[in-house]
């Protein structure tokens, strides 16, 4: 099946170390999202890419960064982790039909923990 | 900033009964509507969608959208132990291909 992955599913590091989650897809979407998710906060969008060349910041991009290295493949990078940025993080895509019913696949996401 | 507001519950229901799930959201602009439901520790799985005002049935699941007031919702009738969930409303910002969601309403139906 199609599908959204996400590497790695749980990831503990230290404040100050550098972090990359990646997330893959075999759907052939265009378009891929980085949200992260507290309790409480619901989702809130980090970064998202249209195609490969386009690359734009979310409501909560700071502290982040990301690289479409592929239509396929789309990573989130915390280049110095701080304990705030604990969260479950979830890689999602979606297709270009035109519509509004844009359909958003989630990954199954990666949880990081910042000691 | 644009929001989207839910009652975080939980909300409790037996089963067999109607579980209504709302929604509220500040951009008046908006145009498309989605029910995401996430069981604990899953990722979120899209239920619904609606854009225009009214009704939009789909088995069990009824999504009603009342532009004017601002306010979507989300009827489930026949509650099963299996519907408990967090519910997820999410407005779609640039024709749909952004979505802000809100904080999750938690459901609960008992047997």
């Amino acid at each position: 099946d199609a599908d959204v992955t996400q590497t790695p599913r749980n990831r503990i590091t230290k404040t100050g170390k550098r972090i990359m989650l990646e997330c893959s897809q075999t759907k052939g979407h265009d378009r891929m999202y980085w949200y992260r998710q507290d309790p409480g906060l619901g989702l809130r969008l980090i970064y998202y890419s249209f195609d490969v060349k386009d690359i734009n910041k979310g409501e909560i991009s700071d502290g982040y960064s990301v690289s479409r290295q592929a239509q396929a493949k789309f990573s989130l990078s915390l280049e110095s982790a701080i304990p705030n940025q604990t969260a479950l993080y979830f890689c999602a895509t979606s297709d270009t039909s035109g519509d509004f019913d844009n359909e958003q696949f989630f990954g199954p996401g990666t949880r990081l923990t910042v000691l | 900033q644009k929001e989207v507001e839910q009652n975080s519950g939980p909300l409790s229901v037996p089963e067999g009964a109607i579980a209504s799930l709302n929604c509220t959201y500040s951009d008046r602009g908006s145009q498309s509507f989605f029910w995401y439901r996430q069981y604990s520790g899953k990722s979120p799985e899209l239920i619904m969608f609606i854009y225009s005002n009214g009704d939009k049935e789909d088995g069990r699941f009824t999504a009603q959208l009342n532009k004017a007031s601002q306010y979507v919702s989300l009827l489930i009738r026949d509650s099963q132990p299996s519907d408990s969930a967090t519910y997820l409303c999410a407005v779609g910002e640039e024709y749909g291909n952004k979505l802000v969601f809100g904080a999750g309403t938690i459901l609960r139906v008992k047997s």
